[in-house]
């Protein structure tokens, strides 16, 4: 079955730094989302994008983050200068349509230190 | 604005007693519902969606619009069941999915 992959799958980094999380999504997926889940807490919506923009963000996805698909196949979020209350599990996923359900990845743990 | 409600973090039952997970929505258009399982540090998964009307190991969910209701049941819990359960709500045009907090289901032996 196709996955969705996350690299990598720890990233540890200092207060002020730039992180770059990647994704792969599922080759035939039209459909591309960021999600976060601070510990302990819901997993929640960042961003999705869809022909090569975004087509929508939340109230979190302020100018510090990014989202890119440099090459048809990667899915990038980059966190230009992390902050502590970055730190989460950051989950990519990717979908055909409305209706199909999305498909996650196994989730980057970003700590911030 | 699209919100999930799961009332219950946690909710221990004992091997083969049946289980209710619930969850309740707000949600002015058609909503579409979905049931999303994750298993001990492994990823989200896709259990149920509310279109398809199936059955997944076991498990059923039917969409009750006049309570605003999505729960997930099973008539016998399984020891393998015990995982985090999240509801999640997707609004008309494709708009992203809302989850609710979750709950720990822990099926005790």
């Amino acid at each position: 079955e196709p996955e969705v992959t996350q690299t990598p799958s720890h990233q540890v980094t200092q207060m002020g730094q730039e992180v770059i999380l990647r994704c792969v999504p599922i080759s035939n997926h039209l459909y591309f989302y960021w999600y976060r889940q601070i510990l302990g807490q819901k997993v929640e919506f960042l961003v999705s994008f869809y022909n090569n923009e975004i087509s929508e963000k939340s109230e979190i996805f302020d100018d510090q983050f990014s989202v890119e698909r440099p090459d048809g196949s990667n899915f990038t979020l980059k966190i230009r200068s992390t902050k502590l209350e970055d730190s989460a599990m950051y989950f990519c996923a990717s979908s055909r349509g409305t209706g199909d359900g999305y498909t996650f990845g196994s989730g980057t743990r970003l700590t911030v230190v | 604005a699209q919100r999930v409600t799961q009332p219950e973090k946690l909710l221990s039952v004992f091997k083969g007693a049946p289980v209710e997970l619930k969850c309740n929505y707000s949600y002015s258009g058609s909503p579409e519902l979905f049931w999303y399982v994750q298993y001990s540090r492994q990823r989200l998964q896709l259990l149920l969606r509310h279109i398809s009307r199936e059955s997944i190991k076991g498990f059923t969910a039917d969409l009750n619009k006049g309570e605003t209701s999505f729960h997930l049941k099973k008539p016998f819990a399984q020891e393998e069941d015990s995982a985090m359960y999240y509801c999640a709500l997707s609004g008309t045009g494709n708009t992203p999915l809302v989850f609710g907090k979750g709950t720990r289901l822990s099926v005790i032996a």
